[in-house]
């Protein structure tokens, strides 16, 4: 099955500064990639995903790229804001021409926005 | 409102005792998922279903069983509660069946405690 491995663990950042949280997977037929932001207490919220035949893809502050070669996915946040401290998971998933696949998520970033 | 629910949000069991954990939706999803949350591990996926009658194990199923007689309810049931159990759990729902590549709206959690 699919393998998602995401690092770092921990990110801590100035308010202001950008993050990036990468996260590289073993499927090469894997298609589809979310991200979720888990704030403190509460569920995960998908926050911007991409699919393969895209290399990137932005919404305002946060952008996701993809090397579909290398096999890995990142994640940016530009001008990071205290609000943006959460976990953030990647996940991926494969394509099997006709059955149901469910997301392998990575193990998750916990970013701190220092002020 | 489109919503994901789960039912109970916490609860304190023995080794052995039965229990359900419910799940609701009621956005017409035909696919649904359960996953556990555990610190350092991020989310694994314990099972899923497509539609109807139609479910699957996911990447932790073992000690977990699963219903899906109506689309809208996919409870989670564990039949011989165990300490490594102990778990958040989460719900998901997404429109369309197979593949999960829809967005995955996730229910409330259940913080389930074995003892």
């Amino acid at each position: 099955g699919e393998n998602v491995e995401q690092h770092p663990s921990t990110l801590s950042v100035q308010e202001g500064d950008s993050a990036v949280i990468k996260c590289t997977y073993s499927d090469s037929a894997s298609n589809y990639f979310p991200w979720y932001k888990q704030e403190l207490g509460k569920r995960p919220q998908l926050i911007i995903d991409i699919r393969s035949n895209v290399g990137e893809k932005k919404d305002q502050r946060i952008a996701v790229t993809l090397n579909k070669t290398a096999k890995h996915f990142s994640l940016h946040i530009t001008e990071t804001q205290p609000e943006d401290s959460a976990v953030y998971f990647c996940a991926a998933t494969p394509y099997s021409g006709g059955g149901a696949d469910g997301l392998t998520f990575g193990k998750g970033t916990h970013l701190i926005i220092q002020p | 409102e489109a919503q994901v629910t789960q039912n109970p949000r916490y609860l304190i069991t023995v080794t052995g005792k039965k229990l359900t954990v419910t799940c609701s939706q009621n956005m017409n999803h035909e696919y649904m998922s359960w996953y556990r949350q555990d610190p350092g591990l991020g989310l694994r996926q314990i099972y899923y279903s497509m539609n109807v009658e139609v479910t699957d194990k996911g990447d932790v199923p073992e000690g977990y069983k699963v219903s899906r007689k109506e689309k809208r309810n996919f409870p989670l049931i564990l039949e011989s509660p165990s300490p490594n159990q102990t778990s958040l759990y989460f719900c998901a729902s997404s429109l369309l069946g197979g593949r999960g590549q829809e967005t995955q709206y996730f229910g409330p959690g259940t913080r389930l405690l074995v003892l």
